[in-house]
């Protein structure tokens, strides 16, 4: 158990809805990280929180935003969703050591 | 092109056999993780080296980061079927950026029979 908690576990939606994945990282851990996982692109980085506040953006599209709130938990809302956009997303959070610990993920899956 | 390529892409082996993986960079790196990835499940930290020449080792796994911090391998001595999944290694490209400036490898596949 890695500390990082990932809910839903697994959500079928449809194609245009919106959803929204839930992450609370590791006691104590101030940096929130979402990854996208797909089959054809491997792990993709898309955007770090540190203590509430956007600290980077990766490859993140601008139908998707995130955000972290005070207790430093974080979601990511992914809307106007596409067929392509099914993948594994994954939560990942880190302290001061630089480690960073991964959630089980959040399998989306659009149909 | 993968900024971080591993060899090889997948292994199979028989139980009780010794196997390696190795997972290369063209730059250096500033911390070299190795995870595992039972499939469609989260990514499990196995350990993170840092300095040119580390060796850590856990329970039967050792990985190693080479002096130019450039190459690391993972070695898994006397393989079991628990051992099986995707290894995964990720690092850091800047010396003091976690998350964002990280990258992964595509991974390696191992399969334990038994």
């Amino acid at each position: 158990d890695s500390g990082v908690t990932q809910t839903p576990k697994h959500l079928i939606t449809a194609t245009g809805q919106r959803v929204t994945l839930r992450c609370s990282p590791r006691s104590g851990d101030l940096s929130v990280y979402w990854y996208q996982q797909s089959l054809d692109q491997g792990l993709q980085f898309l955007i770090q929180y540190y203590n509430g506040e956007e600290r980077a953006k990766g490859n993140i599209l601008e139908r998707f935003s995130a955000q972290q709130f005070p207790d430093l938990h974080s979601e990511l809302n992914l809307s106007s969703l596409e067929l392509g956009d099914s993948a594994l997303y994954f939560c990942a959070s880190s302290g001061g050591q630089g480690t960073i610990y991964f959630g089980e993920g959040s399998w989306l899956t659009v149909v | 092109s993968q900024e971080l390529e591993q060899s090889p892409q997948s292994l199979i082996v028989q139980e009780g056999k010794n196997l390696t993986i190795n997972c290369t960079s063209s730059k250096t790196l500033y911390g070299l993780y190795w995870y595992k990835q039972k499939y469609g499940e989260g990514l499990i930290f196995l350990m993170m080296l840092q300095k040119g020449g580390e060796e850590k080792s856990h329970e039967k796994i050792t990985a190693k980061l080479d002096e130019k911090k450039q190459q690391s391998s993972l070695h898994i001595t006397a393989s079991q079927p628990s051992h099986a999944g995707i290894y995964l290694c990720g690092a850091d490209r800047s010396k003091y950026n976690y998350g964002q400036n990280f990258v992964f490898g595509p991974g390696t596949r191992l399969s334990v029979l038994p």
